[in-house]
């Protein structure tokens, strides 16, 4: 059971290079997330797909693209790095059924220089 | 502005002793309370949800606390062990709106 799966785990950027994080669930859900995690602030909400077709800003959509590719896919662009995007980057899913809880990947480790 | 506030930033516990971590949040709309546990290196996992219908919820040793006229909620770790060593979130869901706010997380460190 893969679950979410993220890629890559790891990798470092030069301010104002770009770079798509893949995202991908095999369970089937509706809905689809993407969060940053910085120390002390938790995980904030950067877009968020709650069914195939559809995206919306979540709290921090600054310099931030997503696509819903399919129901499956749900991928984070950032078209030019800037060090304050340096962060590790979740992806989540959930199904649409009541009270079901996000299912999280291992997340991917960015740090842009 | 952080929709839910999570105290304490970090937490040490002895072996057997009972962790408690708090949240507390503003938006009435909030209708579905998570709790996450989180491991180093790796994403967030559910570890026990509460609606603000309930008072209190208990899987195993873990309980959920909610006072809906407070606006809070707290996290109690029944005989703490050093395996429960992790990072826990809270989080709070606007339903219509299927987005989830997390709190800032608590560091716990069970001591053996």
């Amino acid at each position: 059971n893969a679950g979410v799966t993220q890629t890559p785990k790891f990798q470092v950027l030069k301010t104002g290079q770009s770079m798509t994080l893949q995202c991908a669930q095999d369970m089937n859900h509706n809905s689809m997330y993407w969060y940053r995690q910085d120390p002390g602030m938790g995980l904030r909400l950067i877009y968020y797909s709650a069914s195939e077709g559809t995206t919306d800003k979540g709290e921090v959509p600054n310099g931030y693209n997503v696509s819903r590719l399919n129901k499956r896919e749900f991928s984070l662009r950032l078209e030019s790095a800037a060090p304050s995007q340096t962060s590790v980057y979740f992806c989540a899913s959930r199904s649409q059924s009541s009270n079901q809880p996000q299912h999280f990947g291992d997340g991917t480790r960015l740090s842009i220089l | 502005q952080q929709q839910v506030k999570q105290s304490p930033q970090s937490l040490i516990v002895q072996k057997g002793g009972i962790s408690i971590i708090n949240c507390a949040y503003e938006n009435t709309a909030f209708d579905y309370f998570p709790w996450y546990q989180q491991f180093p290196g790796k994403g967030p996992a559910l570890l026990i949800a509460i609606r603000p219908d309930v008072s209190e919820k208990k899987e195993g040793r873990f309980t959920i606390s909610f006072n809906k006229s407070a606006k809070q909620f707290s996290l109690h770790i029944m005989d703490s062990q050093p395996g429960d060593s992790a990072t826990y979130f809270c989080a709070a869901r606007v339903g219509n709106f299927n987005k989830f706010y997390f709190g800032s997380g608590t560091k716990l460190n069970v001591k053996p």
